[in-house]
């Protein structure tokens, strides 16, 4: 399976804009870049995904680097509630349902 | 529509015994799988189950096992239970399994505590 590597851990300030890198560096051509995050106490909620364009949506931004081999997500202003563990997976349809997870990032959000 | 529903929450055994844990998918999915997670390991995959057959399987020895049932609900066994299979148990359920775009929802999980 393709890997991804990320930061251990980032701190941010309340409703200030968060980035959060992924490398995948042995990324496929046919590997969809999906972004989950884990609240305190709850399960894994997906986030955004994305294959080559940048997207777009009501949680968040993911930008792709054109070669591909990285990729960063963006909360456009971090709450209370974003604090969270990030994770960056790699999926292709050869993988299933079978989600491979690094350590993720946990993300601290200050008041 | 309702979530992923995981039963019990929270599980404490003794070692040696047998769980059986339940998942109940979002209805209209067909697919579940599993996942444990540990603060030494993280998340790390289980199984997956698509139409009552099991699909793929990590790297966990024959103790753990599951199924799937017509209704696509779930339940996955631990036999001679060890301390080390002290985790929080995930569920997550997906509409398909193909697709690697389809969004997979998880359950709050089942908190076992071997003693």
């Amino acid at each position: 399976d393709a890997k991804t590597t990320q930061p251990n851990s980032m701190e941010s300030n309340e409703e200030e804009p968060v980035h959060l890198p992924c490398n995948h560096s042995t990324i496929s051509g046919t590997d969809y870049i999906h972004w989950y995050r884990q609240l305190p106490s709850q399960g894994p909620e997906y986030v955004i995904h994305g294959l080559t364009s940048n997207v777009n949506n009501r949680m968040a931004s993911l930008a792709i680097a054109e070669d591909r081999k990285s990729s960063t997500l963006i909360l456009h202003r971090a709450t209370l509630r974003d604090a969270a563990v990030y994770y960056c997976i790699l999926r292709d349809v050869a993988y299933g349902q079978n989600f491979v997870f690094g350590p993720g990032t946990r993300l601290s959000v200050l008041p | 529509k309702a979530g992923v529903t995981q039963t019990p929450r929270y599980l404490i055994k003794t070692r040696g015994q047998q769980v059986t844990l339940s998942c109940s998918p979002i209805s209209g999915h067909r697919s579940v799988s599993w996942y444990q997670q540990t603060p030494g390991q993280g998340l790390q995959f289980l199984f997956e189950y698509f139409s009552e057959t099991q699909r793929n399987k990590g790297n966990f020895p024959g103790r753990f096992s599951g199924r799937q049932f017509s209704n696509s609900r779930s339940e996955m066994n631990v036999s001679t239970l060890e301390l080390g299979d002290s985790a929080l148990y995930l569920c997550a359920s997906s509409l398909n399994r193909v697709s690697p775009t389809t969004e997979a929802f998880f359950g709050q999980g089942t908190r076992l505590t071997v003693v």
